[in-house]
Formats: structure tokens, C-alpha cells, sequence
């Protein structure tokens, strides 16, 4: 079955450090999205991406996050100059159509695991 | 941000007893989806609900959208060990984004 992959698993970063977190989204899907979950906490709503440009964002989704398709594949999610509290598990998820309207579904990476020191 | 609060917030239960999830908002939302998560992995969709009052059956997992749209429930029937997770119900209202809630932690014991 295919899947949503995300690299790496587990990153370890310094305060003000840039990051770039990487997702394969499923090959055939349109949508993608970027989620956070705060260790304890429930998932938050980051981006949705479409048709390479951003189509909804969270006020969590600040100027210091950025995403991008650089080619026809990868999905990327880049923090400018991370804050300790940036550390949370990061989950990249595509879909094949708009979630709610076609009440499609979306899949979920496993995740990479953000820490700032 | 539209809240989902769900309860309980932690289960413990024996193998074979049945249980009972909520998912509770003020707010409507035109669809609502449940998920099961497991430690360490991404969240893995179990059912959508788009109409009020609506139920939808998986196995041994009965899901029911309220008649309002503003709640949901999950029935376990006869859990099992392979049942222990994190659920998580989640709402949405627009196109994209959608709401996640606070989660329950389930244990079901051998």
C-alpha cells in the first residue's frame, strides 16, 4: 500500500539553527499538509499546499516556516530559526482531494521527532 | 480554533468489555473523521462522518455523527489488546484545515 515517508525520523537542532523537515508525499495525491504535535498535546494544523501554493495556514504558521515542492515529489517544511518550543513530532499527510469537501482521505506520515536544545 | 473535546481522557479497560469514546464541540462541523495513533506514529484515519445522525460501523467500531453536527461518539464492542491506542476524533468546517481533538488514550488489558 502506498505510503507518506518523512526523513529524517529524529532531529536534534540547536536554538536559532534553520531546519528543513522532508516528506515523499503518496505519488498520485494533490494535497498536502504539515501538522505538529506538542509531546502530551493534540495535533495542530499547520499548512495545506496546493498546486504549489499555499492554500490555507494556521496562525501557529508563522513567517519563520516556509514550505515548498521543489520537484515532483518531495514536500518540504523549513524553519527559519528554531525556538525551543518549535520541539514537537512534525507529520507530513497527503490526500487525493480536498478533505472536506470529497471527504477524502488523507494519509499520515510516521513523523519526525523535533528537538531544540 | 474550534475546540474538540474529547473524554474520557485515559481508558483502561479488561479484553472484552465494551467502551465508549466522545468527541464534543460547541461548534458544527460539516464533516468529522476518527483516527487511531499509535506511540511514535503518524495518525491512521479509521471513518468519516459527513451527515448528523449518521453511523457508520467497522468491525467491531461503531462511529455515530450527532443529529446537530457538533458531536461524535465511538463504540468499541468486545476490545481487544490490538485496540490499545490513542484516538483521536477531528472536525472541519472549510476545505483544508481541519480541527483535532484532545484525544483518548485507550489500554485494553490482557
Amino acid at each position: 500500500e502506498p505510503e507518506v515517508t518523512q526523513t529524517p525520523s529524529h532531529q536534534v537542532t540547536q536554538m536559532g539553527q534553520e531546519v528543513i523537515l522532508r516528506c515523499v508525499p503518496i505519488s498520485n495525491h494533490l494535497y498536502f499538509y504539515w501538522y505538529r504535535q506538542i509531546l502530551g498535546q493534540k495535533v495542530e494544523f499547520l499548512v495545506s499546499f496546493y498546486n504549489n501554493e499555499i492554500s490555507e495556514k494556521s496562525e501557529i504558521f508563522d513567517d519563520q516556516f516556509s514550505v515548498e515542492r521543489p520537484d515532483g515529489s518531495n514536500f518540504t517544511l523549513k524553519i527559519r530559526s528554531t525556538k525551543l518550543e518549535d520541539s514537537a513530532m512534525y507529520f507530513c499527510a497527503s490526500s487525493g482531494t480536498v478533505w472536506a469537501e470529497n471527504h477524502g482521505k488523507a494519509f499520515f506520515g510516521q513523523g519526525t521527532r523535533l528537538t531544540v536544545v | 480554533t474550534q475546540l474538540l473535546e474529547q473524554s474520557p481522557q485515559f481508558l483502561s479497560i479488561q479484553e472484552g468489555e465494551n467502551l465508549t469514546v466522545y468527541c464534543n464541540s460547541s461548534s458544527v462541523f460539516s464533516s468529522l473523521q476518527w483516527y487511531r495513533q499509535e506511540p511514535g506514529e503518524g495518525p491512521v484515519l479509521l471513518v468519516t462522518v459527513v451527515t448528523g445522525g449518521e453511523v457508520k460501523k467497522l468491525k467491531r467500531l461503531t462511529f455515530q455523527f450527532g443529529d446537530a453536527r457538533k458531536d461524535s461518539s465511538l463504540h468499541i464492542t468486545a476490545a481487544q489488546p490490538g485496540d490499545t491506542g490513542l484516538y483521536l476524533c477531528a472536525g472541519s468546517n472549510t476545505g483544508n484545515q481541519f480541527y483535532f481533538g484532545t484525544g483518548t488514550s485507550l489500554t485494553v488489558i490482557p
